[in-house]
């Protein structure tokens, strides 16, 4: 069955401006979380939903920000952007949240250059 | 808070050799200890995991880890690398309930022709 799919793949933007990223989970799983990817920082929770709720969310500002909708898929959205959002972004699924067979699976994240 | 540490930035190794990936741990309880593998703009791809049972677990592409609760260790191994092996490498703990996880800082993994 597909994957985790993350839409766009690359995308720029300049300052100050807002992005929205999408996430399809796999097919049944319906717990999504996002994932931010820096080289300095390294892989940083941002948030997880389930249920179209916001379960968990990491240590960062108000302008970022998600949503999950009734089919699972999820968007993220940064807004009012800094040079320092330029990152991979990983969506990861799985069944629900804390299942017993516990892995995550990743998409293959988009990559956000903010100039 | 869980957290993992990756105390090596890049592990060199011979094709042919044996390769180690070090990660130690501190959580809370149990835990749910992951491996995760990282190629050039990819996403993560899922190792191996310990939930619990056996100390030595088996994962993909001829990975194994091993926990150790004493040390709060769960070193990856692969008894004979290869150059395709060549990546990044992600030790991950999660707390039991939900899915966040804790990230190593990763190592970058090369292995020599």
């Amino acid at each position: 069955k597909a994957g985790v799919t993350q839409t766009p793949r690359y995308l720029i933007k300049t300052r100050g401006q807002q992005v929205t990223l999408s996430c399809s989970p796999i097919s049944g799983h319906r717990s999504v979380s996002w994932y931010q990817q820096t080289p300095g920082q390294g892989l940083q929770f941002l948030f997880e939903y389930f249920s179209e709720t916001q379960r968990n969310k990491g240590n960062f500002p108000g302008r970022f920000s998600g949503r999950q909708f009734s089919n699972s898929r999820s968007e993220m959205n940064v807004s009012t952007l800094e040079l320092g959002d330029s990152a991979l972004y990983l969506c990861a699924s799985s069944l629900v949240p804390g299942d017993n067979t516990g892995e995550l699976f990743f998409g293959e994240g988009s990559r956000l250059t903010v100039l | 808070a869980q957290s993992v540490a990756q105390p090596e930035d890049q592990v060199n190794v011979a094709e042919g050799n044996p390769l180690t990936v070090k990660c130690t741990y501190s959580v809370s309880g149990n835990p749910y200890l992951f491996w995760y593998v990282q190629y050039p703009n990819r996403g993560l791809q899922f190792l191996l995991k310990y939930i619990t049972g056996d100390n030595l677990v088996k994962g993909s592409y001829g990975f194994e880890a091993e926990f150790n609760k004493s040390q709060t260790s769960f070193h990856l191994k692969k008894p004979s690398a290869l150059v395709s092996d060549s990546a990044l490498y992600f030790c991950a703990v999660r707390d039991r309930g939900n899915n966040r996880l804790a990230f190593g800082k990763g190592n970058q993994v090369v292995v020599i022709p």
